[in-house]
């Protein structure tokens, strides 16, 4: 069974530009997560969603950030336009459907590097 | 507000030595508790989960934690390092009504032959 994939593994994008990352959840898995590392920092959530519906946006930095999943399948972030300090790991991640599903499986990070 | 503190960022063992990774977290309610790992080029693995139940928790790997509410702590242990185990761990926590994971700021596992 194919796990969580990522696309692109790398981006490098000038201050500005706008970037778009995508994210393919393992099949069956209504619930979808991003989350973030800025270099040398935690782990932050962005959001969560289940099936196509945003049930928790509260981690999303601000309004240049915006996420969709259409179809409840995969899923974009998109950054317009990209500010410096967007650079980081930007991390996928699933699980099964249901609160307490407690295992989220994590794809292998988009890392984004904003001139 | 819920919060991890992982004590040292990095950490370093000998082949064979006892791998101690610290992990204290901050709730008003006892979360539930994750140690995840990352190996190079690869995405976060689940090593074990602490939700309801006995507060010692086996994992992958050989890895274990105790849950400790008094102390509110998780720790993770391994009584003897491989090789294989350099990575980055994680500790997280969420709430009860919530699968957002809180995450320390990690710990990079170095083991020497």
């Amino acid at each position: 069974e194919a796990g969580v994939t990522q696309f692109p593994s790398h981006s490098v994008i000038e201050k500005g530009q706008t970037v778009t990352l995508r994210c393919d959840p393992i099949s069956g898995h209504d619930n979808l997560y991003w989350y973030r590392r800025v270099m040398g920092k935690e782990i932050k959530f962005l959001l969560h969603f289940v099936k196509e519906s945003k049930q928790d946006e509260s981690g999303m930095p601000n309004n240049r950030f915006l996420a969709e999943r259409t179809g409840g399948t995969y899923s974009t972030l998109k950054v317009q336009p990209a500010e410096l300090e967007d650079s980081g790991v930007y991390f996928c991640a699933s699980s099964l459907p249901g609160l307490g599903s407690f295992e989220q499986f994590f794809g292998p990070g988009t890392r984004l590097t904003v001139l | 507000a819920q919060s991890v503190t992982q004590l040292g960022s990095h950490v370093s063992v000998s082949e064979g030595a006892l791998v101690l990774l610290r992990c204290n977290y901050s709730s008003s309610v006892p979360p539930y508790l994750f140690w995840y790992v990352q190996y190079p080029n690869q995405g976060l693995q689940l090593l074990l989960k602490y939700t309801t139940g006995a507060t010692l928790v086996k994992g992958i790997n050989g890895f274990e934690a105790e849950f400790k509410k008094s102390e509110t702590s998780f720790h993770l242990t391994k009584p003897s390092a491989h090789m294989s185990d350099a990575a980055e761990y994680f500790c997280a926590v969420s709430g009860h009504n919530t699968d957002k994971l809180i995450f320390g700021t990690g710990t990079r596992l170095q083991v020497f032959p």
